[in-house]
This record gives structure tokens, sequence and C-alpha cells, in this order.
């Protein structure tokens, strides 16, 4: 079975750093593209990063360019995020997802995690 | 950065009617539209790429339509288990959802 799953979200407080993981099986993980999708308490949901099958480029968005960094080992098949100077508009359930193919561009997120929490508060 | 629109915000339905969400792009993408469909604490589930392809497994009763800036979703005959959220998507240059369409009755 195809499957994602989140881990690493927590309370944090503002100024801190946090880590995600997304564990993904029943598929060749380094085919595919992979993002990070965050959706606010009462928001929708909001693209946050991407990284290509082979992990050598990806992308961000505006607001958390220069704090985030995405990551994979495709040995793992473990997608990662890694925030820091984290404040209370990063909190959000934060999800992965799959790309349709390797490339991250022009491919839609085919399979989704459940999320994870992280809350910024002192 | 491309921006999306969608309405209405809300949909107040009944089982069996059917149901239209029009979703409108800042700038022209083509056909590079996605729709999802969300349930509170359910992973989100893709319904059309491309915006008129079916994702795998999707009941045919949902449909996609446009092209351009102007696309639209179809739900032909509304089920208990559509009650949910809808989002589109735009992923012509990176990625930007929509705000989003709740579907309740």
């Amino acid at each position: 079975e195809v499957q994602l799953l989140e881990s690493g979200g927590d309370l944090v407080q503002p100024g801190g750093s946090l880590r995600l993981s997304c564990a993904a099986s029943g598929f060749t993980f380094s085919n595919y593209a992979m993002s990070w999708v965050r959706q606010s308490p009462g928001k929708g949901l909001e693209w946050v990063s991407s990284i290509w099958g082979n992990g050598y480029s990806s992308y961000y968005t505006d607001s958390v360019k220069g704090r985030f960094t995405i990551s994979r080992d495709n040995s793992q098949n473990t997608l990662y995020l890694q925030m820091s100077s984290l404040s209370a508009d990063d909190t959000a359930m934060y999800y992965c997802a799959r790309s349709q193919l390797a490339s991250p561009t022009r491919n839609a997120f085919d399979i989704w995690g459940l999320g994870t929490l992280v809350t910024v508060s002192s | 950065d491309i921006q999306m629109t969608q309405s209405p915000s809300t949909l107040s339905a009944s089982a069996g009617d059917r149901v239209t969400i029009t979703c409108r792009a800042s700038q022209g993408i083509g056909t590079w539209l996605a729709w999802y469909q969300h349930k509170p604490g359910k992973a989100p589930k893709l319904l059309i790429y491309k915006a008129s392809n079916l994702a795998s497994g999707v009941p045919s009763r949902f449909s996609g339509s446009g092209s351009g800036t102007e696309f639209t979703l179809t739900i032909s005959s509304l089920q208990p288990d559509d009650f949910a959220t809808y989002y589109c998507q735009q992923y012509e240059r990176y990625s930007t959802f929509g705000p989003g369409t709740k579907v309740d009755i």
C-alpha cells in the first residue's frame, strides 16, 4: 500500500527550530518529487516547498525562503523539512505529498499523508 | 506569483444536487490545474488533474473543465460522502492553492 507518514510536529517557542520527517512506503521513492503543504488553523492549504526525485533541486514559497530547508534521503525513503526562526505564522498542520512524477513542476500531488502538527507559541 | 480564487466560498446543497465550483487564475495556466477534496482529520485527496483528467479511483460523478484562467469542478449528483472542502491548485509555475469551497448541508 502506498503510504506517507509524517512525524516530528511539536510545540516550539518563537525563534526555535524543528525538523519534520515523512516516511514513504509502497513505491519507489526516488522516482517521485515530494512536497510539503501546510494548513494553518481555520485556513486553506498553502504550498511550502518541493524537491525533485533525485534531490538535486528544490523550491520554496517566499515566506519560508532562508528559514526552511527541504531534503530527502532516498536510501531511507524519507523526506525532511528543517524549519528555523519559527514564528506564530508557521503554526499549522504540515502535510507531505507525492508528485505524479520525478519532477515537481507541472505535476499534481497524488498521494498525501495525514499531517503532523506544528505549534509555535511561548 | 499566480493567485487563485474560488467561488462560492461556501455552498449549501442536498444529496442528489448537481454542484459546480468555479476557480480562476490571475494569469493563464493552460490546463495545469488540479482539484482536491479535503475532510477534517483526513489526507487531502486528488480528484482531477490537468483540468479534466479523473484521478485513479475517483467516482465518475466528479468532472472538471476549463483552460487558461477559468475552471470548474462539477459533481453531477452529490452523495453524502461528498460533503467536504474542495480546493483548486495551479501547478503551471510552482504551486498555489485556491482558498477552498466548503460544501455542506
